[in-house]
């Protein structure tokens, strides 16, 4: 069962235009949830992240709007650059749940043109 | 301040060998957790430690195992390997269990290639 969709599963986006992943989930007992940004031979790394009670969070060029009643939560990467070609991964945690258990979507690779 | 530590970040193993990946959480940080990486699985959590004691499983057969020492350092063992556990296993580390202002960090991963 995948509790976090997540699309596109790719997109190209030309630099200095906006990139935007969405995802979904169905577990209501999600009450947190990070992006993380993985390069090619690295482990994913930490973006950002919001909590429910917060409809967006804005952090540089990366903002998150979340949408508590759809269960619906996206990324927004404002005047993308090359450098920001990458595989994005949304996540979700039950935060009140005992444990760090990340529930992750199937991740976006994006692709920045020069 | 050095980040979540992998070792070998590299490995290949033949099919029913077994293998023992390691991993150094951040200094400070008690909580240590492993995923699984594969192109048609994504990232899938396998297992949960904190002050040595598996808190949380995640849906993988009993070949997959754990443990973690009182120095929070951590090992996972996967016994008789399959073509199928040819994955980066990631290792992730935080300041506790639970709590919105705790970050999971992740380390670079171990490759294993099983043939």
């Amino acid at each position: 069962q995948q509790q976090v969709k997540q699309s596109p599963q790719s997109l190209i986006v030309q630099k200095g235009g906006i990139s935007i992943i969405n995802c979904a989930y169905e577990n209501t007992a999600f009450d947190y949830f990070p992006w993380y940004q993985q390069f090619p031979g690295k482990g994913p790394a930490l973006l950002i992240a919001i909590r429910p009670d917060v409809s967006e969070k804005k952090e540089g060029r990366f903002t998150i709007s979340f949408n508590k009643s759809a269960k619906q939560f996206s990324l927004h990467i404002m005047d993308s650059q090359p450098g920001d070609s990458a595989t994005y991964f949304c996540a979700a945690l039950p935060i009140k749940a005992a444990g760090n258990k990340l529930t992750f979507g199937g991740g976006t690779r994006v692709l920045v043109k020069p | 301040k050095a980040g979540v530590t992998q070792t070998p970040r590299y490995l290949i193993k033949t099919r029913g060998q077994q293998v023992t990946l390691s991993c150094s959480p951040i200094s400070g940080h008690r909580s240590v957790s492993w995923y699984q990486q594969t192109p048609g699985q994504g990232l899938q959590f396998l297992f949960e430690y904190f002050s040595e004691t598996q808190r949380n499983k995640g849906n993988f057969p009993g070949r997959f195992s754990g443990r973690q020492f009182s120095n929070s350092r951590s090992e996972m063992n996967v016994s008789t390997l399959e073509l199928g556990d040819s994955a980066l296993y990631l290792c992730a580390s935080s300041l506790a269990p639970r709590g919105y202002g705790n970050t999971i960090y992740f380390g670079e991963g171990s490759w294993l290639t099983v043939v």
